[in-house]
């Protein structure tokens, strides 16, 4: 069945570090990997996706990386700031279905 | 421009109560979806409407039934609700095309089975 895996389930970083969030997918017909950001309290909101054609992909601060061969995808945030601490999901479009299944996710917290 | 709305946001049921979870979209997207959120397991599917007229089961479909009344709106109802249905409940519409998706959620709603 297709199934997403996210590790780790809590990071906590200091402001100004890099902090790292991995993804590993069973589909092989995953085509689209996205990723949203839930604030305390809030709904999730995309903040970057990447198609399977695309080994990595950047917005400013954040960036996302795909091994198709290994059905792995990682979330990098650098010079983490306090208002990236949030919980983070990654997810993995089914190319058979078009199902968008979620990670477990990731809640970050950033230190000042 | 509403986008997706969720109703109640808040709700306390009695074991064996049931109630409607009401989900409606003003972007005229097609596919429809409900996922419950609780802590450590992520946002897992629950049913989802790929089109008008059409509803197919997720990951945790026991418990819950659908309906996608019509382009807007898709409802979530628990016939009689349980301990383990204690939730956060997102509805979301999904714009897409080959090998792209995009989740728009309404605003949550948060039940507690007593």
């Amino acid at each position: 069945g297709e199934n997403v895996e996210q590790h780790p389930s809590t990071l906590s970083v200091q402001e100004g570090d890099s902090a790292v969030i991995k993804c590993t997918y069973s589909d092989s017909a995953s085509n689209y990997f996205p990723w949203y950001k839930q604030e305390l309290g809030k709904r999730p909101q995309l903040i970057i996706d990447i198609r399977s054609n695309v080994g990595e992909k950047k917005d400013q601060r954040i960036a996302v990386t795909l091994n198709k061969t290994a059905k792995h995808f990682s979330l990098h945030i650098t010079e983490t700031q306090p208002e990236d601490s949030a919980v983070y999901f990654c997810a993995a479009r089914s190319g058979n279905t078009g199902k968008l299944i979620f990670g477990q996710g990731t809640t970050l917290q950033v230190k000042p | 421009n509403a986008g997706v709305t969720q109703t109640p946001k808040f709700q306390v049921l009695k074991t064996g109560q049931s109630m409607t979870l009401q989900c409606a979209q003003d972007m005229n997207h097609n596919s429809m979806y409900w996922y419950r959120q609780d802590p450590g397991m992520g946002l897992r599917l629950i049913y989802y409407s790929a089109s008008e007229g059409t509803t197919d089961k997720g990951e945790v479909p026991n418990g819950y039934n659908v309906s996608r009344l019509n382009k807007r709106e898709f409802s979530l109802r628990l016939e009689s609700a349980a301990p383990s249905q204690t939730s956060v409940y997102f509805c979301a519409s999904m714009i897409g095309g080959f090998g792209y998706t995009e989740a728009f959620f309404g605003q949550g709603t948060r039940l507690t089975v007593v």
